[in-house]
């Protein structure tokens, strides 16, 4: 089946820091991907959609100068989050979907700003 | 997208039927009704789909209403690593870069030994 891979799994960065975090589809072509972050006890809230080739589409309220997304090939999505404050802890995942099939998700990056 | 309605928890002894349940009145013709879960710590995965008729897979069966306002997500025999917070989401097809999905709170099935 089709498989979103997310690296890396935990990270912890000092306050001031940026950290980007890896999306990739393993066995499929995806020309959008989706962030989405969960904060605990939180369901998931979509944060942008990222198109291949193009800029990303952010959700209301989410700042695209802060969390900067890439995506430079049909296969990798990457977010990176500039100058993390304690309150960007979160949980990050990412997700994509083959052609008409259901959108996967990866296993989420658990990000710790101290 | 319609919205839905899913209890907030519910409680399944191991080895049986857990039947979550999930209101969506509103949905329209073309939209489907999606099954996620979430393990604690993990990504959602993807449990089944349907559009009218009930379908079955390897993991659950769906059972949608005749008038479609009300769904049914059941796993046959329960065991502890099912529990997980079960997310029904009412969308039109797949594909495109609008094919994004929106989550509720989902319903928290906790599966006692």
């Amino acid at each position: 089946g089709a498989v979103v891979s997310q690296h890396p799994s935990w990270v912890i960065c000092k306050s001031g820091t940026s950290v980007k975090i890896e999306c990739r589809s393993l066995d499929f072509q995806a020309t959008t991907m989706f962030w989405y972050r969960q904060f605990p006890k939180q369901s998931l809230m979509l944060m942008a959609t990222s198109n291949e080739g193009s800029k990303a589409t952010y959700e209301q309220g989410v700042e695209k100068d802060k969390f900067l997304i890439n995506h430079a090939s049909l296969t990798l999505s990457t977010l990176t989050v500039t100058s993390a404050h304690p309150e960007d802890s979160s949980f990050y995942i990412c997700s994509a979907s083959p052609p008409d099939s259901p959108l996967h998700f990866g296993n989420g990056t658990r990000l710790t700003v101290t | 997208d319609a919205k839905t309605t899913q209890p907030p928890s519910m409680d399944c002894a191991e080895g049986r039927a857990a039947n979550l349940p999930c209101n969506h009145s509103t949905i329209s013709g073309n939209e489907y009704v999606y099954w996620y879960r979430q393990i604690h710590s993990q990504g959602p995965q993807y449990i089944i789909h349907g559009l009218k008729n009930n379908e079955t897979n390897e993991m659950a069966s769906l059972i949608i209403t005749e008038d479609r306002k009300s769904s049914t997500l059941i796993l046959p025999h329960a065991t502890l690593r099912d529990t997980a917070v079960y997310y029904c989401i009412v969308r039109v097809a797949f594909g495109g870069s609008n094919y994004k999905l929106t989550f509720g709170k989902g319903t928290l099935l906790t599966v006692n030994p």
